[in-house]
């Protein structure tokens, strides 16, 4: 098993620009989420899915958005870049209440 | 959402047994108490869980007092490589909080 994949593993963003942060699990499990890690601070959960075509908002959602058509996938999306969108993003899948499995994470500047 | 608590470091040296405590005043009933660490540049890792009393695994042991308001990790016998931020959450699944965490730094 692969566990969770993230891609890609560093972008560089202009200001305004858009795209997708793909993260891709292959152990079936139900919930996914999506982290955001700023420099020496814990984690922020921006978004989480209990099962396909369900998703929902977690602390910091402003200026994100996700889909979950799959139980495999969990796209995370930015529109419209920001400096503040500048972190280390974290995709995350656990089979319920159980641990989450974290993959390796994308380090996204937005310049 | 239960908020927890944690020191923001704590120093250690080889070989000795290190315990984090983390205070979750308002736990509620169907909360779990959970640990993980992590690494630089990398994700979190799963330590330990528990819901009440004691829990060990190969790793470490959570203790849980019985009104549930905090918590201890316990590594026993730290090494080197356990220099890592651990962070303590309380919550059901998808409404788990990360704090700041502790930083453990070990020493030779």
């Amino acid at each position: 098993n692969a566990g969770v994949t993230q891609t890609p593993k560093f972008r560089i963003l202009k200001i305004g620009q858009s795209m997708t942060l793909q993260c891709t699990q292959d152990m079936n499990h139900n919930y996914m989420y999506w982290y955001r890690q700023d420099p020496g601070m814990g984690l922020k959960l921006i978004y989480y899915s209990v099962g396909a075509g369900i998703t929902d908002k977690g602390e910091v959602p402003n200026g994100y958005n996700v889909s979950r058509s799959t139980t495999e996938d969990f796209p995370l999306r930015l529109e419209l870049a920001a400096p503040s969108q500048t972190s280390v993003y974290f995709c995350a899948s656990s089979p319920s209440v159980d641990e989450q499995y974290f993959g390796p994470g994308t380090r996204l500047t937005v310049t | 959402l239960a908020k927890t608590t944690q020191p923001i470091s704590m120093d250690s040296y080889e070989g000795q047994e290190v315990n984090i405590t983390c205070s979750h005043n308002n736990i509620a009933t169907n909360d779990y108490i959970t640990w993980y660490q992590q690494f630089p540049s990398q994700g979190p890792r799963f330590i330990i869980q528990g819901y009440k009393t004691k829990v060990t695994n190969e790793v470490a042991s959570l203790f849980i007092p019985a009104d549930r308001k905090s918590s201890t990790l316990s590594l026993p016998r730290v090494s080197l490589s356990d220099t890592a931020v651990y962070y303590c959450l309380v919550g059901e699944a998808g409404k788990l909080i990360f704090g700041q965490g502790t930083e453990l730094s070990v020493k030779p």
